[in-house]
């Protein structure tokens, strides 16, 4: 099993919502990362988890709160977005933090 | 990797060509280098990596070539495909891990049949 499965693949939220995004892998990674990618632009880095402990904060604003419950799952859970932070979400994993990069096909996200 | 705003550098080619994607990186520091190729639709899927020590590496019908001295990667693609239309991402990290990894600014390639 070489896959990294998110969940929702879309979601439409207001702005006083609460919900949360979720990502699995059976991989046996114990480098777990969220990335936010706007239209037409790369993937930046929001959150790194190394063997379950956050390790990387890349100054995301509090609204997006990480977690990772065990060393396969990692969720993020979303509370008093904007509109700007519509975007596709993606989660990667990776042996410790080097080897090969492994994304999800990420969650739309979009903020009303 | 210039700045195109909401407009990403496009490539179009024939089925058959030979394609050259270029990128221009930032840190003389990065220890490696990866290509990433992202459909629509979907997440970014790793291609090929090359490491700083390397000027060179093939993979099948893929080549990756560094220039240390200008700081430039390319992706030739051989033989193009259909398929292979995607946004093609360099990234550059340091041995430190993928923490510290960067995605340069992207180009899409269109083929025609």
């Amino acid at each position: 099993d070489t896959e990294v499965t998110q969940t929702p693949k879309h979601l439409v939220m207001g702005m006083t919502n609460k919900k949360s995004l979720k990502c699995e892998q059976h991989m046996g990674h114990r480098a777990m990362y969220w990335y936010k990618q706007k239209a037409k632009k790369p993937p930046e880095l929001m959150f790194v988890y190394s063997y379950e402990k956050l390790s990387i904060n890349e100054s995301v604003p509090s609204r997006f709160s990480p977690e990772c419950p065990n060393s396969s799952l990692l969720n993020l859970h979303l509370h008093a977005l904007q509109p700007e932070d519509s975007a596709l979400y993606l989660c990667a994993s990776s042996q410790d933090e080097v080897g090969e990069l492994f994304f999800g096909e990420g969650s739309r996200l979009t903020v009303l | 990797g210039e700045s195109v705003g909401l407009h990403l550098p496009t490539l179009s080619v024939q089925e058959g060509d030979n394609s050259i994607i270029n990128c221009a990186y930032s840190n003389s520091a990065s220890d490696y280098f990866i290509w990433y190729k992202q459909e629509s639709g979907k997440g970014p899927q790793f291609i090929i990596d090359i490491r700083s020590n390397m000027d060179k590496r093939q993979g099948q019908r893929v080549t990756v070539l560094l220039n240390k001295t200008v700081k430039h990667l390319s992706l030739q693609i051989a033989a193009t495909q259909p398929g292979d239309s995607a946004v093609y991402f360099c990234a550059e990290a340091h041995d430190s891990g993928y923490s510290t990894l960067t995605f340069g600014k992207g180009t899409m390639l269109l083929v025609s049949p």
